[in-house]
């Protein structure tokens, strides 16, 4: 069965520092990957996802994230935090063929002080 | 385009009784999927729908149930409330499903559920 790993339940940054969430992966093909942040009382919203191609995947708000087949890893990132990005990141994968069922980790609360 | 409508927001039941959700997913999509996120538990895979059909079921009792109509509309039940089942469920649309599909799920606000 795949997983998802998502190291460090909260993690806290000063505002304009860099954001790092870290995601790992357990899936013996390469599956395709989400990132999706959920807001106070709110959906959940993708940021980015890898499906196949390009490794460094871009998506909204300034974050992006890397595909690391070797390392099985796909971590999140932001070059300079705002406080608007405090929130809960959640990191997902799902397996091809699989349909539409994604299995998620357990999450990363985000907290940007100023 | 209008987003994914999930109804009611917000619910209280008691113990034993049974509730029902609904979920319209955006216009055009055709797969409907249910998720149960709990603090305890995280978010959870409930069932997948595509074309009036269940094409996916998550490892939860039979308790859970749900269903799609022909314009895609979806609604889960939980018969016989038990205060685990206090939650947000979220439902999830998408196009279409497949091994080629790559596309992204859209969410819902979501229904959240207190069980008292």
């Amino acid at each position: 069965a795949q997983s998802v790993t998502q190291l460090g339940s909260h993690v806290s940054v000063s505002e304009g520092a860099l954001v790092l969430l870290r995601c790992n992966y357990s899936s013996s093909v390469p599956p395709y990957l989400f990132w999706y942040v959920q807001y106070p009382n709110q959906g959940l919203q993708l940021l980015l996802k890898y499906t196949t191609g390009a490794t460094l995947v871009k998506g909204i708000n300034g974050f992006e994230a890397e595909f690391k087949k070797s390392e099985t890893s796909f971590h999140l990132t932001k070059p300079s935090a705002h406080m608007s990005d405090a929130a809960e990141y959640f990191c997902a994968v799902r397996r091809t063929g699989g349909g539409n069922k994604l299995t998620f980790g357990t999450g990363t609360q985000l907290k940007v002080e100023l | 385009k209008a987003g994914v409508t999930q109804t009611p927001r917000y619910l209280i039941k008691t113990r034993g009784q049974q509730v029902t959700l609904s979920c319209s997913p955006i216009s055009g999509h055709r797969s409907v999927s249910w998720y149960q996120q709990t603090p305890g538990q995280g978010l959870q895979f409930l069932f997948e729908y595509f074309s009036e059909t269940q094409r996916n079921k998550g490892n939860f009792p039979g308790r859970f149930s749900g269903r799609q109509f022909s314009n895609s509309r979806s609604e889960m039940n939980v018969s016989t409330l038990e205060l685990g089942d206090s939650a947000l469920y979220l439902c999830a649309s998408s196009e279409t499903r497949g091994r080629s599909n790559t596309g992204e799920l859209f969410f819902g606000e979501g229904s959240r559920l207190t069980v008292l």
